[in-house]
């Protein structure tokens, strides 16, 4: 059966620090990978996602950027964090069977920016 | 853009009754699937339900179903004889496009389970 992970579950970092969340899953190959951002409780923001290796779209100019080095993992980062870069981050994978590109969605990471 | 509407921001429902969310969304798309999901307090979005858009049978899953309404663009969740562990923020989603393309996410109507 396929996993996710994420971490660290939560992060407490000085405004002008450096980011950098890991997201990998296990059990499947090729997946899409996304980076999604909730704020106060609310809706999904989608950052960025990935259909293949290197292949990164950004939805949302801003302080962060995505890279994956391997197959299976998604990596968010940012060299200088902003106050408003707090929030809840979600990483979720999916793998299109032709129809639809259900996702599944990781255990995610609260960062505080202080 | 493709975009999807959560009207009510907040609901609350006794335990055991039934309580309905609406969502309504814009495509152009002729042939796509529709998707609630369900972020309890932990915070974990699982998958509570998914219909595809050229079936005619609304989607079921046990208390949970769907009211799909194709020329309206809605897709309504309802679930029946709700219980405490239904609180949460509801999400409906679809895809931005065709193909492999991302979900679009409302904003969620939150959920409060009165006993």
């Amino acid at each position: 059966s396929q996993t996710i992970h994420q971490w660290p579950a939560t992060l407490v970092q000085p405004v002008g620090s450096p980011l950098s969340l890991e997201c990998t899953v296990e059990g499947t190959s090729n997946p899409n990978l996304y980076w999604y951002r909730q704020a106060a409780g609310r809706g999904l923001q989608l950052l960025f996602y990935s259909v293949g290796i290197g292949q990164i779209s950004s939805e949302v100019p801003q302080n962060l950027s995505a890279s994956r080095p391997q197959d299976r993992q998604f990596i968010l980062s940012s060299k200088k964090l902003l106050l408003s870069d707090s929030g809840f981050y979600l990483c979720a994978w999916s793998v299109f069977n032709g129809g639809y590109n259900e996702q599944f969605f990781g255990p995610g990471t609260r960062l505080t920016v202080l | 853009a493709q975009t999807v509407t959560q009207s009510q921001p907040e609901m609350s429902v006794q335990e055991a009754e039934t309580v309905t969310l609406s969502c309504t969304y814009d495509t152009s798309e002729s042939d796509y699937y529709l998707f609630w999901y369900k972020q309890p307090p932990s915070r974990q979005m699982i998958l509570v339900i998914r219909q595809e858009a050229y079936k005619q049978q609304n989607a079921t899953e046990n208390r949970f179903s769907v009211n799909f309404q194709k020329a309206a663009k809605s897709f309504s969740l309802k679930i029946s004889d709700s219980q405490l562990g239904d609180a949460a923020m509801y999400f409906c989603a679809y895809p931005e496009g065709s193909g492999n393309t991302p979900l679009v996410f409302g904003k969620g109507t939150r959920l409060s389970v009165i006993a």
